[in-house]
């Protein structure tokens, strides 16, 4: 849905740079979730967030992934020292309330490339 | 949270024709949603499915839930080249964090 904003939509980044993805929820949506695809794959939940605060981040890998959504501005993922397997889509969500139902709508994605 | 299972990983139809794809847990799920991903592109949420046994239709989509919620299904009729894309069905074992199958994706001949 064009009013979840990601960016950028495609980022090339080499080992051990760091990636910034940003995401915009919806007017009037305070919950925000992000989540992963690899490739060929399903996506996979990383992070749920509302403003301030991370709600469940038991999908984040332990290390170099952290996720914030302060109270202004936009939520980002930081992937610290990227590496290949890093190399996915990340798109990111958002609802009004705290559920992923017919409410939510996931924004165009991220693309990272590591080289 | 729950892992669903769906088949096939693939699927080439001919323009025009019906084809089905199927997703399957070993346990009970307590509810289903259905996306579909343009190539490139982003999920779009289709549908969710609560009650046993429950059907809804969306024009040529047709969606199913098993008596024993244990399956879902997703029927296209007439297929179309705008069907192109990865269909992808979902469980929310809580309220926000989806459980995504790999998909089926589908290609079309003309």
């Amino acid at each position: 849905n064009a009013g979840v904003m990601q960016n950028p939509r495609h980022l090339v980044r080499r080992r051990g740079q760091e990636a910034r993805l940003r995401c915009s929820p919806m007017k009037g949506h305070s919950h925000v979730y992000w989540y992963r695809q690899l490739p060929e794959e399903g996506l996979k939940f990383m992070v749920y967030l509302q403003k301030e605060n991370i709600i469940d981040e038991s999908g984040m890998p332990k290390e170099r992934f952290s996720a914030e959504f302060p109270k202004e501005g936009p939520s980002i993922l930081r992937i610290q020292q990227v590496v290949r397997g890093d190399s996915a889509a990340y798109f990111c969500a958002s609802s009004p309330w705290g559920q992923m139902n017919t409410e939510a709508f996931f924004g165009q994605g991220t693309r990272l490339t590591v080289v | 949270g729950q892992q669903v299972m769906q088949i096939p990983q693939y699927q080439h139809v001919q323009e025009g024709e019906d084809f089905t794809t199927y997703c399957n847990s070993s346990t009970t799920l307590s509810n289903i949603q259905w996306y579909k991903q343009r190539p490139g592109g982003h999920p779009v949420f289709l549908i969710q499915l609560v009650k046993s046994g429950e059907v809804k239709k969306q024009k040529r989509l047709t969606f199913q839930f098993g008596e024993a919620k244990k399956n879902s299904s997703l029927h296209i009729t007439a297929t179309q080249t705008t069907d192109v894309g990865t269909y992808f069905c979902a469980e929310s074992s809580n309220d926000y964090k989806l459980s995504f199958g790999a998909g089926t994706t589908v290609t079309v001949r003309a």
